[in-house]
C-alpha cells in the first residue's frame, strides 16, 4: 500500500489560498488519491479524488503532478470554517476489491481572521 | 435528516461490560464500515462489510466484534471492554457502484472507566 506524508500543520489566512501538499512516491499506477478533512472530532467528510488529471469540484482543486508522487489540494478562498485537519489519502484495494481508505495523522490546517 | 446515524453519541461504561454500538444509514449503500480514532491520530479501520453476508476483519479487529443484520444496519459489539478501547468510533459507508468515497457519520465517544 502507497503510504502518504503530509506536513504536520499548517496555518492561512482567511480570503487566502489554502495549499495543502501531499507526497506519495510509492503509488501505483492505478490508485486513486482521495482528500478528506475532519473538523473537530465530527466524522471525516470526502473533498475530492483523482488519479493522473488535475481535479476540480465546488469544495476545492486537486493538482496531481506528471509522476504522481505528489499532490495538492487547494482551498481557493479559506474560511474560518476550513479550520480542520486534512488527510491525503491513497486507496487500497483487498483482494476482494474493497475501498478501504488508511488515515494516516493529517494536516492541521488552522485558518486565521 | 442524517444519512448516516449512530447511536449512543457518547457512553462512559465499565471494564468488563459489553457494549453495542449501532449505526444505520439511508443512502441504500451495500458497503459499511467501522473504525476506530485514539486522540490525535488518524481512523483505523477495525471491520467492513460488503453486504448483509459478507463481514471482514481490518487493521485492529481484536476484541470486536460485529453484525450485518440488514443492508441499512451494522453493528459494533466490545465483549468485554477494556480501558484501552476509549476511543471515539466511526461508522461509514460507501457504494460499490460510486467514485470509491466514504460517507461517514457522526461518532460515538466510547470511555472505558
Amino acid at each position: 500500500d502507497a503510504k502518504t506524508t503530509q506536513p504536520t500543520s499548517m496555518d492561512c489566512a482567511e480570503g487566502r489560498a489554502a495549499n495543502l501538499p501531499c507526497n506519495h512516491s510509492t503509488i501505483s499506477g492505478n490508485e486513486y488519491v482521495y482528500w478528506y478533512r475532519q473538523i473537530h472530532s465530527q466524522g471525516p467528510q470526502y473533498i475530492i479524488h483523482g488519479l493522473k488529471n488535475n481535479e476540480t469540484n465546488e469544495m476545492a482543486s486537486l493538482i496531481i503532478t506528471e509522476d504522481r508522487k505528489s499532490s495538492t489540494l487547494i482551498l481557493p478562498h479559506a474560511t474560518l470554517r476550513d479550520t480542520a485537519v486534512y488527510y491525503c489519502i491513497v486507496r487500497t484495494k483487498t483482494n476482494q476489491g474493497a475501498q478501504k481508505l488508511v488515515f494516516g495523522q493529517g494536516t492541521r490546517l488552522t485558518i486565521n481572521p | 435528516d442524517a444519512d448516516v446515524t449512530q447511536t449512543p453519541r457518547n457512553r462512559i461504561t465499565k471494564t468488563g461490560k459489553r457494549i453495542m454500538l449501532e449505526c444505520s444509514q439511508t443512502k441504500g449503500h451495500d458497503r459499511m464500515y467501522w473504525y476506530r480514532q485514539d486522540p490525535g491520530l488518524g481512523l483505523q479501520l477495525i471491520y467492513y462489510s460488503f453486504d448483509v453476508k459478507d463481514i471482514n476483519k481490518g487493521e485492529i479487529s481484536d476484541g470486536y466484534s460485529v453484525s450485518r443484520q440488514a443492508q441499512a444496519k451494522f453493528s459494533l459489539s466490545l465483549e468485554s471492554a477494556i480501558p484501552n478501547q476509549t476511543a471515539l468510533y466511526f461508522c461509514a459507508t460507501s457504494d460499490f457502484r460510486g467514485k470509491g468515497e466514504q460517507f461517514f457519520g457522526p461518532g460515538t465517544r466510547l470511555t472505558v472507566l
